[in-house]
């Protein structure tokens, strides 16, 4: 069974540039979130779906990120413009809803020069 | 909210030695205390996770203890292997059940 699927894998951009992540999450799972990882932390969530639904977006920064997720199933996330402080992995988890074990994939790294 | 310490940030051990990382967390409503195993490059993969529940869980080398009351879990391994080495982070579900918060994780090299 194929995991959690993340492009691209590596991103260089300047700042006040536009960039987008795509994620295709575990076939079957309805639970999708957006985490970011600081180099040297631990991932931090930005957004949860259930479905189509954003249910948790409270920690994204609505001024300049924003997150689909159209048809329940692959989702984008979109930083415009990227700001330096932006520079990070993007990861991608998916779970089955009621479950509670996550599964990420690879994370997107960022670097906004 | 959630906030979860772990420690310590970095551990060497020699190959053959046991390796202990140790987390708090501060909310006595989270139930939910997954560990997962990060090598350079990749996204965090789940190795164990326990319930509040239950007081140790193990699976092989991997084992799990969680003391409710002190509100602390740590992740014990042993015979440590070289492919052991990594990030390895601590997790605590937050009390709405929404959200995994995340320690700042402990990178641990086994040296042969």
């Amino acid at each position: 069974e194929a995991g959690v699927v993340q492009s691209p894998r590596y991103k260089i951009i300047e700042k006040k540039q536009p960039v987008a992540f795509w994620c295709n999450p575990i076939s079957g799972h309805n639970t999708l979130y957006w985490y970011r990882q600081n180099l040297g932390q631990g991932p931090e969530l930005l957004i949860r779906y259930e479905n189509e639904e954003a249910v948790d977006d409270s920690q994204l920064p609505k001024d300049r990120f924003s997150a689909e997720r159209l048809k329940g199933v692959d989702s984008t996330l979109k930083i415009q413009p990227a700001e330096l402080g932006d520079s990070a992995v993007y990861l991608c988890a998916s779970n089955l809803q009621g479950t509670e074990t996550q599964y990420f994939g690879p994370g997107t790294r960022l670097l906004v020069l | 909210g959630e906030n979860v310490e772990q420690h310590p940030s970095t551990l060497s051990v020699q190959e053959g030695d046991s390796a202990v990382i140790k987390c708090t967390y501060s909310d006595s409503a989270s139930n939910y205390f997954p560990w997962y195993k990060q090598e350079l490059g990749k996204g965090p993969q789940l190795i164990i996770d326990i319930r509040s529940n239950v007081g140790e869980k193990k699976d092989q080398r991997i084992a799990v203890t969680l003391n409710k009351t002190a509100k602390h879990f740590s992740l014990h391994i042993t015979e440590t292997q070289p492919e052991d080495s990594a990030v390895y982070f601590c997790a605590a579900r937050n009390q709405a059940g929404t959200a995994l918060i995340f320690g700042k994780g402990t990178t641990l090299s086994v040296s042969s």
